[in-house]
């Protein structure tokens, strides 16, 4: 088993770069997924496969990966992006088949 | 337009049993993997339990073995969560997901609230 990990918080005025980091303890390949979820809402998938990004989803939210930190970007951010952004990871091995990280709040100053 | 639409929740003593339900459409049911997923008031996410397309894999997360069961009727679109034995830390707000692929949620419901308490 494995775990996956972010910042409680992170804050960008709007326009800038958020970047939001999600550790991952395991080695080897295995992809990250992030999802954004506003209150009282259902998480929306905005990047899968590390980097893909679903249709509908601005090309403002990127993903990328080095090593074991993998990092969802969103560039000129806007007022509308402030939510928590949950990065997962899948695990066969484990008890648990989809593993998340404890999410990070983007607060958009 | 896929909407997944939860059902089924409430107050539920401890101890007691409750059965959500999953409506799907706007979408190939038969061909989506589909999982459970809960979030604790306030707190991250939890995976719990996933079915198959066919409904003859499932798995559990260790909190919920043995007292919840996934099941599925393809030929109504719909997925269920069996919950018995019920504790207070089952408190959560509950959600269906559904995926082409078994390791991530392409399309989530929007959740329905199932408090435990006495």
């Amino acid at each position: 088993s494995f775990v996956v990990t972010q910042p409680p918080s992170v804050s960008v005025a709007p326009g800038q770069t958020a970047k939001i980091p999600c550790e991952k303890t395991y080695s080897g390949r295995k992809s990250v997924y992030w999802y954004q979820q506003k209150p009282g809402q259902a998480p929306i998938l905005v990047v899968y496969d590390d980097t893909r990004r679903p249709s509908g989803i601005p090309d403002r939210f990127s993903g990328s990966t080095s090593g074991k930190t993998a990092t969802l970007s969103i560039n000129r951010v806007e007022v509308g992006d402030e939510a928590d952004y949950y990065c997962q990871a899948w695990d066969s091995s484990g008890d648990r088949l989809w593993v998340f990280g404890g999410g990070t709040r983007l607060t958009v100053l | 337009q896929i909407q997944l639409v939860e059902s089924g929740g409430g107050l539920v003593k401890p101890g007691g049993s409750l059965r959500l339900s999953c409506s799907g459409s706007g979408f190939n049911f038969s061909d989506s993997f589909m999982t459970w997923v809960r979030q604790t008031p306030g707190k991250g996410l939890e995976w719990i339990s996933y079915i198959s397309k066919s409904g003859d894999f499932r798995k559990y997360a260790d909190p919920v073995k043995g007292r919840f069961t996934i099941s599925r009727d393809n030929t109504k679109n719909s997925l269920f969560l069996q919950m018995s034995s019920v504790r207070a830390d089952d408190t959560a707000v509950y959600f269906c997901a559904r995926g082409k692929r078994y390791d991530y949620g392409e399309s989530w419901g929007q959740g329905i609230l199932v408090p435990v308490s006495s």
